[in-house]
């Protein structure tokens, strides 16, 4: 069965610390990864997927398939990174998603 | 581009009514996806449509819950006969062609 675990509900990191948000997955085939933002009073918006490789605010997420893993990282936490963080599996090229229940973070000064 | 927008924000009906949530896709996109999200938990899929078309309604509730993507005007997600689980906050989102899709600000559904 999929199957997207977000094991942190909570997140509360100092400004300039490092921070990563665990994304487990499970899923029997190639799925495609992507990682989710909601700042406040915003909408859901797409933040990186794994299959383009880049950096997005600072953020990287690397796609360790022997894990089924797809940690979001950011070397220093900035304020403006305070937002609800959602781990999503795609099981076909940009078919519907399956997401995990959210990593809430808070970057404190 | 406006973006995605949906519509009521917040819709409160009473056990056994009827609920019509709305949602009018960004200009140009073919696709229209919804998704539900009880409280403490994440989005999860019930349905994705094309004009006039359901490709895939694997996650909607076999009875009472319907949608539609009609050639012209919004797409719907109509619930009958609301029940207290229904309370939810409902997402619709849309793509190009099925291509990344853009999230409406979404619908808060709460029923008496």
């Amino acid at each position: 069965a999929q199957r997207v675990t977000q094991p942190e509900k909570l997140l509360s990191v100092f400004k300039g610390a490092p921070v990563e948000l665990k994304c487990n997955y499970s899923y029997s085939g190639s799925p495609e990864l992507f990682w989710y933002v909601q700042y406040s009073r915003q909408r859901l918006q797409l933040l990186l997927r794994h299959i383009s490789r880049e950096s997005i605010k600072g953020f990287t997420a690397d796609l360790n398939k022997g894990e089924t893993s797809f940690h979001l990282k950011k070397p220093f936490a900035q304020e403006e990174d305070s937002a609800m963080y959602y781990c999503a599996l795609s099981g076909g090229s940009w078919g519907k998603l399956q997401f995990g229940a959210g990593t809430q973070v808070v970057v404190t000064p | 581009n406006a973006g995605v927008m949906q519509n009521p924000r917040h819709l409160v009906r009473r056990r056994g009514q009827e609920a019509r949530l709305r949602c009018s896709p960004m200009k140009g996109h073919s696709h229209v996806y919804w998704y539900r999200q009880l409280p403490e938990e994440g989005l999860k899929f019930m349905v994705y449509l094309q004009k006039e078309n359901i490709i895939d309604e694997s996650g909607m509730p076999k009875e009472r819950f319907s949608a539609e993507f009609p050639k012209e005007g919004p797409s719907i997600l109509r619930i009958q006969q609301v029940v207290r689980g229904d309370s939810a906050a409902y997402f619709c989102a849309s793509s190009l062609s099925g291509g990344e899709q853009f999230f409406g600000p979404g619908t808060r559904l709460t029923v008496l």
